[in-house]
């Protein structure tokens, strides 16, 4: 079973539109964290926002916000008045096993593309 | 503060040749990763390194693959002999052992092999 599933192949969004994107994760440890990167088309990987498994309340920066709900094991990606320089494809991931834990590599998702229109 | 540096940006190589690609991780990170993307696979960890020591290389597909940390800002990832199913954008990463371990990539290589 894949550990990282991102079901929207693509989204299209209005400028100054709020945007969500999907994601749902898989994993029996109870302690674990959840990234989302941007990569834009020149290349470079972009980290975003990271939210913890016991963090009680939902990770914000900026524009953008994790909807993390533990329960339903998803961790949507919103982004709040959309513009064009977020036109790129948007990966999440997940790092099982706590900081004190010793570490665990990350578990990437195989990304959204999302066009924002004028 | 400087990101992660990658060198060369771009290369394009023929069959058969070495070919190294180049890595400076973020001062005072302890973790360093290589990955590989392509359209057909995704983005796939290669190699990491926590205190210039290979952790897990499990993700390093044959022996044609080498990758070495000779200190804590500098890493290599070679492949000889290169191989046209070798083109693909090569990222090095790095991350601090504290907090939520949030890893920082650098630019990426772009390979070609022809």
């Amino acid at each position: 079973a894949q550990k990282i599933t991102q079901t929207q192949p693509g989204m299209f969004v209005q400028e100054k539109e709020a945007v969500t994107l999907d994601c749902t994760y898989d994993t029996s440890d109870p302690s674990y964290g959840l990234f989302w990167y941007k990569q834009p088309s020149s290349g470079e990987m972009i980290f975003l926002i990271y939210q913890g498994s016991y963090d009680q309340q939902n990770a914000t920066e900026g524009r953008y916000s994790l909807n993390f709900q533990k329960a339903r094991k998803s961790a949507n990606l919103v982004i709040s008045a959309s513009q064009l320089g977020d036109s790129a494809m948007y990966f999440c991931a997940m790092r099982e096993g706590g900081s004190g834990s010793g570490y665990s590599t990350l578990t990437f998702g195989k990304g959204t593309m999302l066009l924002v229109s004028p | 503060d400087a990101g992660v540096i990658q060198s060369p940006r771009h290369e394009v190589t023929e069959m058969g040749q070495e070919v190294t690609l180049r890595c400076k991780p973020i001062s005072g990170h302890d973790y360093l990763f290589w990955y590989r993307q392509t359209m057909m696979r995704g983005l796939e960890l290669l190699i990491y390194f926590n205190n210039n020591v290979p952790i897990d290389d499990s993700g390093m597909p044959e022996d044609r693959f080498s990758a070495k940390m000779p200190n804590a800002s500098f890493s290599t990832l070679k492949i000889q002999p290169s191989e046209p199913r070798d083109s693909a954008v090569y990222f090095c990463a790095s991350s601090p052992r504290r907090g939520s371990y949030e890893q920082y990539f650098g630019p990426g290589t772009r390979l070609t092999v022809t």
